[in-house]
C-alpha cells in the first residue's frame, strides 16, 4: 500500500478530458512537497510528464497539466488520443518514511 | 543526448547476490543525484535508493535496507546497486534514473534507462 493513492483505472473516449487523482496526507502532498507525474507506455520505461506540480519538460504537449489542492494532486489530459493509453504514476516525498521518494500505485488509462 | 544503460540482471537463487550497473553518458554525471527504481512483474513503480553527487549521502526504501548498497564511480560515469540476500519478492525490472528535475522541495526523475531484469527463483 503506497502512501500516495491513485485510482487503479480511468477511461475516456478520444477527444475527451480525463483526470487522475493522487491522494496523500499531511506528511507528503499536504506538507507542501511537490508532486511529479510519469507516463509508462506498455513495455517501456517511465517518462517524466509533469514536474513540480504543473511544469512540463520540453516535448510534452500542453494537453497534459497538473494541479494540487490540499493533500491531493491531479493530472489532467485533454483532447484524449489513442496513444495516451498507458499507466500513469505520481511521485513525491514523505517525511514519515526514511527514504527519499515515493510513488503512487499507478493508474491505467484506457482510451475507449 | 542523455543515455542510461543498465546491466547485470539475471536469474539468481534466493539468498544470492548480484551487482547491477548503469552506464551514463551525455551529461555531467558527477553533478546529479541518481536513483534506482524497480518494478515487479505487473506491478507499479517502487523507488529503491538514491545517492548524492559525490556519493556522501545515500537513502534506501525500508524493505532493502541492510541488503542493498548503492554506489557510484564518477570517473567512470557509472552507478551501481549491490543486491544481497535476495528474496523472491525482489524480482523486478530495475531502472536507473537521474534525479534531474528538482524543485525547492523534491526532485523528479527526468531520464530513465531501459531497465535490467532481476529474477529471484529456486
Amino acid at each position: 500500500q503506497s502512501v500516495l493513492t491513485q485510482p487503479p483505472s480511468v477511461s475516456g473516449a478520444p477527444g475527451q478530458r480525463v483526470t487522475i487523482s493522487c491522494t496523500g496526507s499531511s506528511s507528503n502532498i499536504g506538507a507542501g512537497y511537490d508532486v511529479h507525474w510519469y507516463q509508462q507506455l506498455p513495455r517501456k520505461a517511465p517518462k517524466l510528464l509533469i514536474y513540480g506540480i504543473s511544469n512540463r519538460p520540453s516535448g510534452v504537449p500542453d494537453r497534459f497539466s497538473g494541479s494540487r489542492s490540499g493533500t491531493s494532486a491531479s493530472l489532467a489530459i485533454t483532447g484524449l488520443q489513442a496513444d495516451d493509453e498507458a499507466d500513469y504514476y505520481c511521485q513525491s516525498y514523505d517525511s514519515s518514511l526514511s527514504g527519499s521518494w515515493v510513488f503512487g500505485g499507478g493508474t491505467k488509462l484506457t482510451v475507449l | 543526448e542523455v543515455q542510461l544503460v543498465e546491466s547485470g540482471g539475471g536469474l539468481v537463487q534466493p539468498g544470492g547476490s548480484l551487482r547491477l550497473s548503469c552506464a551514463a553518458s551525455g551529461f555531467s554525471f558527477g553533478t546529479y543525484w541518481m536513483s534506482w527504481v524497480r518494478q515487479a512483474p505487473g506491478k507499479g513503480l517502487e523507488w529503491v535508493a538514491n545517492i548524492k553527487e559525490d556519493g556522501s549521502d545515500k537513502y534506501y526504501v525500508g524493505s532493502v535496507k541492510g541488503r542493498f548498497t548503492i554506489s557510484r564511480d564518477n570517473a567512470k560515469n557509472s552507478l551501481f546497486l549491490q543486491v544481497n540476500s535476495l528474496r523472491v519478492e525482489d524480482t523486478a525490472i530495475y531502472y536507473c534514473a537521474r534525479d534531474g528535475a528538482c524543485t525547492t522541495t523534491t526532485c523528479a526523475l527526468d531520464y530513465w534507462g531501459q531497465g535490467t531484469l532481476v529474477t529471484v527463483s529456486s
